[in-house]
């Protein structure tokens, strides 16, 4: 099956710097990315989606300025996040869709972020 | 947003009993897909459902889709201790003009040897 890998898996930074998380398609070109935050024993909410090219669309209550995503080729899309702070510490997932595919959506194995 | 509620939030079981869990979901969907996490790890797919799917088998789980209640429900046979996890539904459809997952609240399953 296609994979979707990201880096770092894990990562620990101090409060007011800022963190990239990458995410890539390796067997196939997404044409679309999508970014999802998971809170500890929560579910996966939504943060955006990016279409390679364009601007992200991001989802009501997420912070654009804060929260920048660059889907730059069809293999790799990047999670910046900005001027962290403790309260951004989560799990980070991405996920990929083939251009081909309507349905198919292939999950990274998701980055921890930890800010202290 | 949050798509889909899941019930129970949280349900222990001992092994080999059946485990079942439900979704339900507010709007209209193409098809709908449940994943395993296990604590603090990445999301395994378990099974899609189109919307013109009424039930599905894949090993030891069966799904099963109501498109008329709007909700899905996932049923593990001879339930394992390797069986526990976090299993989440997530909803397909077009939301301002994208094809987008949304995940439900998740059930937590613990499985006792």
């Amino acid at each position: 099956g296609a994979v979707v890998s990201q880096h770092p898996s894990w990562v620990i930074c101090k409060s007011g710097t800022s963190v990239k998380i990458e995410c890539r398609s390796l067997d196939f070109q997404a044409t679309t990315m999508f970014w999802y935050r998971q809170f500890p024993k929560q579910s996966l909410m939504l943060m955006a989606t990016s279409n390679e090219g364009s601007k992200a669309t991001y989802e009501q209550g997420v912070e654009k300025d804060k929260f920048l995503i660059n889907h730059a080729s069809l293999t790799l899309s990047t999670l910046t996040v900005t001027s962290a702070h403790p309260e951004d510490s989560s799990f980070y997932i991405c996920s990929a869709r083939d251009g081909a595919g309507v349905y198919e959506q292939y999950f990274g194995p998701g980055t921890r972020l930890t800010v202290t | 947003s949050q798509q889909g509620e899941e019930d129970p939030q949280a349900l222990s079981i001992q092994e080999g009993e059946n485990a079942t869990m439900n979704c339900s979901y507010k709007t209209s969907i193409n098809n709908l897909q449940w994943y395993r996490q296990n604590s603090g790890r990445g999301l395994v797919h378990l099974i899609l459902i189109r919307s013109n799917e009424r039930e599905k088998h894949s090993g030891r789980l069966r799904v099963t889709l109501d498109t008329s209640k709007k909700s899905s429900s996932l049923l593990i046979t001879a339930s394992r201790a390797a069986d526990t996890a976090s299993y989440f539904c997530a909803t397909g459809a077009i939301t301002s003009g994208t094809y987008k997952y949304i995940f439900g609240t998740g059930t937590r399953l613990k499985v006792l040897a």
